[in-house]
This record gives structure tokens, sequence and C-alpha cells, in this order.
């Protein structure tokens, strides 16, 4: 049973451009959903996280967009920048539940010179 | 801070042997979790533990995985015995209490032969 689901599940950009990765749940008792970062040989990093008070949040270049009542939250990053170039991972988990993350099956972003 | 330490980095091992993960959360963090990442199923949560008390192992896919946490610094995830079906990369994750922010390890990479 796959709780969240990840698309794409990989992503070319240029240069500059944006990336948008979109993570879509069933469980509406999901409160918490972060976005982890992982790179080759390494283990996942948390990028930025958002709660369903707000519809956005935003940290540098990096944006969460959040829709409760369709149950779906995307990751966009602005200027994109080879360095950015990794494995995406959205997650949710619910109150009372914060140690069970439940990760989206990842993308990986390529982001070309 | 040296952050989560995992051993080893990599492990091959023949089917049906015991296999031993080693983790070294970071210091002042009392919650732990172990976590096993495929391709087929991405990051599954198996389980995780809080002030160095198991709270939740339904992740655990048999009897054949256990994990202990005998003091705040280390733990241990078993395998006995390995079979193929095992071969993952399995991290460990640590935080301050059972809050959203994993600080994940660099992963053990395990070969089961």
């Amino acid at each position: 049973q796959q709780q969240v689901k990840q698309s794409p599940q990989s992503l070319i950009v240029q240069k500059g451009g944006i990336s948008i990765i979109n993570c879509a749940y069933e469980n509406t008792a999901f409160d918490y959903f972060p976005w982890y970062q992982q790179f080759p040989g390494k283990g996942p990093a948390l990028l930025i996280a958002i709660r369903p008070d707000v519809s956005e949040k935003k940290e540098g270049r990096f944006t969460i967009s959040f829709n409760k009542s369709a149950k779906q939250f995307s990751l966009h990053i602005m200027d994109s920048q080879p360095g950015d170039s990794a494995t995406y991972f959205c997650a949710a988990s619910k109150a009372g539940s914060q140690g069970n993350l439940i990760f989206g099956k990842g993308t990986k972003l390529s982001v070309k010179p | 801070d040296a952050g989560v330490i995992q051993s080893p980095r990599h492990e091959v091992t023949e089917m049906g042997q015991e296999v031993t993960l080693r983790c070294k959360p970071i210091s002042g963090h009392n919650s732990l979790f172990w976590y096993r990442q495929t391709m087929m199923r991405g990051l599954e949560l198996l389980i995780y533990f809080n002030n160095n008390v198991p709270i939740d192992d339904s992740g655990m896919p048999e009897d054949r995985f256990s994990a202990k946490m005998p003091n705040a610094s280390f733990s241990t995830l078993k395998i006995q015995p390995s079979e193929p079906r095992d071969s993952a990369v399995y991290f460990c994750a640590s935080s301050r209490g059972l809050v959203e922010k994993l600080f994940f390890g660099s992963g053990t990479q395990l070969s089961v032969l």
C-alpha cells in the first residue's frame, strides 16, 4: 500500500530552469510533509518541510506548494543548478506517529549545464 | 558534530550468514530509526527507538531481522540468516525526540550472494 505517490521518477532540467516534483497522499491524518534530498553514496537530508496550515513555504530557491483539498504537495526548485542534481523524496507523517515517515519512491533530478 | 556514523559502509556476505550492522547516533539525540532502501520499494522504516526502547517494529520484514539499542550511543541491526533478497542499503537515522527532522547516516550497502 503506497500512501505517498511521487512523480516523475526522473527529471532533466536545464541550468536556470524550474524543477517541479509532485506528490499525492491518501491519508487525511497526515499533518507533516517534508522533502528530503539525497546525493549518491549519502543518506537523505531534510531540505524543507510544510504543515497543512499554510499553502506555501519558501526557503531560498526551494518552495513547497500544498493543496490540502487535493491532497497534493509539490517541490519547486527555482534557478536550478547542476549542484541540485540529486534524488528528491517527499514524505508524510501523522500526528502521534511522528517517528513513522512514509516516503515517496523518489525523483532523480539531473540539471544540465 | 560527526553526524550519524554507520559501519560497515559495505558488506558482502553469503546466503545463510549472520550480518550485523552498527549505528552511532548523534550525541543528544534520543530517537533512532533503521530504514532500508531498495529500487523497488524505496525507503522503508524497519524499526525505531525512543530513549533506547523499541517503539514500533512493524516494519521488520521477518523474524530473521532483529534490532537492539543497549545504550543511547549504539544500535545494531542483525539479520540471521541472511538471504539474497535482503540486499539493500540500510540507513540509520537519529533525531532529537520523536520529531520529524531526521539525520541520516551514509548507509551500509549490503550484498547477500
